[in-house]
């Protein structure tokens, strides 16, 4: 099983502050076809997980410019570049190359 | 758009079997793998079943293994979880997932508490 690993895990912001979130996999998460599949969630209480990032640095069709994905083969990087007051919850990196598919610890976002 | 709509869970003892549904629209269903992904109160998220657009290729986690089975109805747009054998571990939010390698969509889950 592949092992994510998210640092921090608890991650207090000042509103209009850059944030961002490291996550290591303990395998390469390239394909044959040179694709990362990695990807970034967030959550918020009570709510379902929402796709925010896919295959390392695709941004979901309307998630604000200000998240971007970043890395390569085992470390990566979710940067929100001006964090927001609805940007709180929890966010989760996830590989999709090997099965099973395997999330991170989870980081806690929350505004100072 | 997207849409994924849970149902099936609720309050069972342990030992006993749940079917849960996953109703998809907005997209051509037997185009795409699907995934049940689960959340136990408080904790992180887990990988627990997947299937191939074709219902030919599945695969599970051990812990799941030989209790649930993940299954498809293409022509009613539906994916499946037979949940067999429920112990109080399985407790958690289901959620299904579209994809087979990302995991694009989901819905919004159905709780499954098992507790005698």
């Amino acid at each position: 099983e592949v092992l994510m690993t998210q640092s921090p895990l608890f991650l207090p912001v000042t509103l209009g502050q850059p944030a961002s979130i490291s996550c290591t996999s303990s395998q390469s998460l390239v394909d044959s076809d040179g694709k990362t599949w990695l990807s970034w969630f967030h959550q918020r209480p009570g709510q379902s997980p929402r796709r925010l990032i896919y295959q390392l640095f695709y941004r979901d069709s309307g998630v604000p410019d200000r998240f971007s994905g970043s890395g390569s083969g085992t470390d990566f990087t979710l940067h929100i570049s001006r964090v927001e007051a609805e940007d709180v919850g929890i966010y989760f990196c996830m590989q999709g190359l090997f099965w099973p598919k395997t999330f991170g610890q989870g980081t806690k976002l929350e505004i100072k | 758009q997207v849409r994924l709509v849970e149902s099936g869970g609720g309050v069972v003892q342990p030992g006993t079997s749940l079917r849960l549904s996953c109703a998809a629209s907005g997209f051509t269903f037997s185009q795409y793998g699907m995934h049940w992904v689960r959340q136990a109160p408080g904790k992180g998220l887990e990988a627990v079943a997947i299937l191939s657009y074709d219902g030919n290729t599945k695969s599970y986690i051990d812990s799941v293994k030989g209790r649930f089975t993940i299954s498809r109805d293409n022509s009613k747009n539906t994916l499946y979880l037979q949940m067999n054998s429920l112990r109080p571990d399985d407790t958690a939010v289901y959620y299904c997932a579209k994809g087979y390698y990302d995991s694009g969509s989901w819905g919004q889950g159905t709780l499954v508490t098992v507790s005698s």
